[in-house]
């Protein structure tokens, strides 16, 4: 069965500061998909950025970006310039053949003015 | 934003009363999805259907049940609600596709607290 492990419970940044969250999972499948979502207090689950584990380069998508390392079972989200509004949990998420998402427990991320 | 609704947001209610979660979705996906989560905790898979008439359970165990009807919705009952039920419910869809790997749209979420 697939983990994920995501190891920082909290963290937290100063604004307009980097940040990388970590999570690391474990699987005997080749071809899956990794997910970072972002849920915002008592807000919806929305999904951040999107890594095909079959693709070396490193999605991004704005101010977010991942540092996938497919040997290593890594997938770190780094979150460039950082703001008020990105002040959420974060949960690392995999997709695999069975299509069923599973989670890592969550990295709670508060960004201070 | 996607279009999944949840409702009720919250619901505060006695032991031993049957609950309907409402979910519907109107984006036509083919699959969806009930998790539930602890507070500051991780989600949990209990229910997913793939389409219409088909239902299966998820990695944990639940008492609860769902039915699939029709596309757009897939409420989830709990018969005889328990302290043990207060948690949140998360409702998801996903479109079928033919690679099998499409992201998930999520609702607001119930947050569920039976007393």
């Amino acid at each position: 069965a697939q983990t994920v492990t995501q190891s920082q419970p909290e963290m937290s940044v100063q604004e307009a500061e980097t940040v990388t969250l970590s999570c690391t999972y474990d699987t005997s499948e080749n071809n899956y998909y990794l997910f970072w979502y972002k849920q915002p207090p008592s807000r919806q689950m929305i999904l951040v950025i999107r890594q095909e584990a079959y693709k070396q380069q490193n999605a991004t998508e704005n101010r977010f970006s991942v540092n996938f390392q497919k040997a290593a079972k890594s997938f770190s989200l780094k979150i460039s310039d950082s703001q008020l509004g990105d002040t959420a949990m974060y949960f690392c998420a995999f997709q695999g053949g069975s299509e069923k998402l599973v989670f890592g427990k969550g990295t709670k991320l508060t960004v201070n003015p | 934003e996607a279009d999944i609704y949840q409702t009720p947001r919250y619901l505060v209610i006695g032991t031993g009363k049957k609950i309907t979660l409402e979910c519907s979705q109107t984006m036509g996906h083919d699959k969806m999805y009930w998790y539930q989560q602890d507070p500051g905790m991780e989600l949990h898979l209990i229910h997913y259907s793939y389409g219409v008439n088909s239902t299966e359970k998820g990695d944990l165990s639940s008492e609860s049940t769902v039915s699939r009807i029709r596309t757009e919705h897939f409420p989830l009952t709990l018969e005889s609600a328990r302290p043990s039920h207060t948690s949140q419910y998360l409702c998801a869809s996903s479109e079928h596709s033919s690679n099998g790997y499409q992201p998930q749209h999520f609702g607001d979420g119930t947050r569920l607290s039976i007393l």
